[in-house]
């Protein structure tokens, strides 16, 4: 069964401070692995999808990276508007269903 | 695009009473998922679709619980009868190939 670990639980950092939120994942064959923002009251916001292992995105301070065993969040120089919650998901061969990480909590003090 | 759209985004009812909530999924997707979201339990799969037809309904909590998807645009969730058990977001997702989206949510309150 497919299995998805993100860390930490929670995250607070000051404005302008950067570090990376963690995505572990076991699967049978990694097809895909997403990554949501989710604000308090909202549905998950699609962010990205990584298919293989090196492959990286980037979207304004944010850029994700993927292993074989794991995915990383990488945020730089944060401000507050960057506060939310942070899921990651695998997809993976087989199986259409996305399987969801508990999600880090990020909060940027001003 | 309009997205995702559910309704209702919210809905309060007493225990015993029927439930039902709507989604119409993103023109052209041919996968649609509904979640169910706690903060105990996290983001939970209830049940999918693909082309229309369920395809996996093993997270769907009891008999209480079914969902239809009539047509391309449109899937309905029902619970009947109602527990305050069930209180929690309802989310109705949708796919196409790698990417998949959700809708903004109905949060029911069963009192």
């Amino acid at each position: 069964e497919d299995q998805v670990t993100q860390s930490p639980e929670a995250l607070r950092l000051q404005e302008g401070e950067s570090s990376s939120l963690n995505c572990s994942y076991t699967v049978s064959g990694l097809r895909g692995l997403f990554w949501y923002r989710q604000d308090p009251g909202k549905g998950p916001e699609f962010l990205f999808t990584l298919y293989s292992a090196g492959e990286e995105k980037e979207k304004e301070r944010l850029k994700a990276t993927l292993t074989k065993k794991e995915s990383f969040l990488h945020i730089t120089a944060p401000k507050p508007e960057d506060s939310a919650t942070y899921l990651c998901a695998v997809f993976d061969f087989g199986n259409e269903k996305l399987t969801f990480g508990t999600g880090t909590r990020l909060t940027i003090i001003p | 695009d309009a997205g995702v759209i559910q309704s209702p985004r919210h809905e309060v009812t007493e225990m015993g009473q029927e439930v039902t909530l709507r989604c119409k999924p993103i023109s052209g997707h041919n996968s649609l998922f509904w979640y169910r979201q706690t903060m105990m339990r996290g983001l939970e799969l209830l049940i999918y679709f693909n082309n229309n037809v369920p395809i996996d309904d093993s997270g769907m909590p009891e008999d209480r619980f079914s969902a239809k998807m009539p047509n391309a645009s449109f899937s309905t969730l029902k619970i009947q009868p109602s527990e305050p058990r069930d209180s929690a977001v309802y989310f109705c997702a949708s796919r196409t190939d790698y990417e998949q989206y959700f809708g903004p949510g109905t949060r029911l309150t069963v009192t």
